[in-house]
């Protein structure tokens, strides 16, 4: 079983400061994917990353993927309300198998 | 414009009766995934069908049972609930069953067991 460890589990930070949450894994992954969930929703995708070493940017948010494809990051530049939500790695082949996930809360 | 569909959002049960989910589908996808989440947890899998195949996974409990009828509509059946199967179920579609597929969810059935 491919197991994904997301660090930290919970992250509380003021409106306009900067944040990087970490998923990390012993397993290589083929891809992994960044999904973020709203209250009382589902998960909804926000990236998938597939190249070790990758970067890609979603507006305020920037993903990583590490070079060894094990490992990924998710950096968000002037957190906004609107960022708050359950933020979840994935991966896997036939099946996703989701991260332990982050909650985060920007405060106004 | 809703593309996966789940009712109720919110359903109670007492324990030990039998309660069905539903969710339905418009993308015509073939993958339909059920997913069990526990306050502040992650999704865990339970079971999968691709197409009329069914994939049940290794740690799911026999009380949780699924049927997928037809391409659109698939069901999850708890047999006895319990209350530590208070959660929330999310059900998930792709159109095929590889890596880097995205995944469609539904906003998901908060199940309550008195």
């Amino acid at each position: 079983t491919q197991l994904l460890e997301q660090s930290p589990q919970f992250l509380s930070i003021q409106e306009g400061e900067n944040l990087t949450v970490y998923c990390n894994s012993s397993s290589v992954f083929s891809s992994l994917q960044w999904y973020r969930q709203e209250p009382g929703e589902g998960p909804v995708l926000l990236v998938t990353v597939v190249t070790g070493g990758e970067v890609k940017k979603l507006k305020r948010l920037t993903f990583q993927f590490g070079d060894a494809r094990k490992d990924s990051s998710l950096h968000i530049t002037a957190a906004q309300p609107g960022d708050t939500g359950l933020y979840l790695c994935a991966g896997g082949l036939q099946k996703l198998t989701f991260g332990t996930g982050t909650r985060l809360t920007i405060i106004p | 414009d809703a593309m996966v569909i789940q009712n109720p959002r919110y359903q109670v049960t007492q324990f030990g009766k039998p309660v069905t989910l539903s969710c339905s589908q418009t993308l015509n996808h073939n993958v339909m995934y059920w997913y069990q989440q526990k306050s502040s947890q992650a999704p865990k899998l339970l079971f999968h069908y691709y197409d009329k195949d069914f994939n049940n996974e290794a740690d799911t409990p026999d009380n949780f049972q699924s049927r997928r009828p037809n391409t659109s509509f698939c069901f999850l059946d708890i047999r006895s609930p319990g209350l530590g199967d208070a959660a929330m179920y999310l059900c998930a579609t792709s159109p095929v069953r590889v890596a880097n597929e995205k995944l469609f969810f539904g906003s998901g059935t908060q199940l309550s067991v008195l």
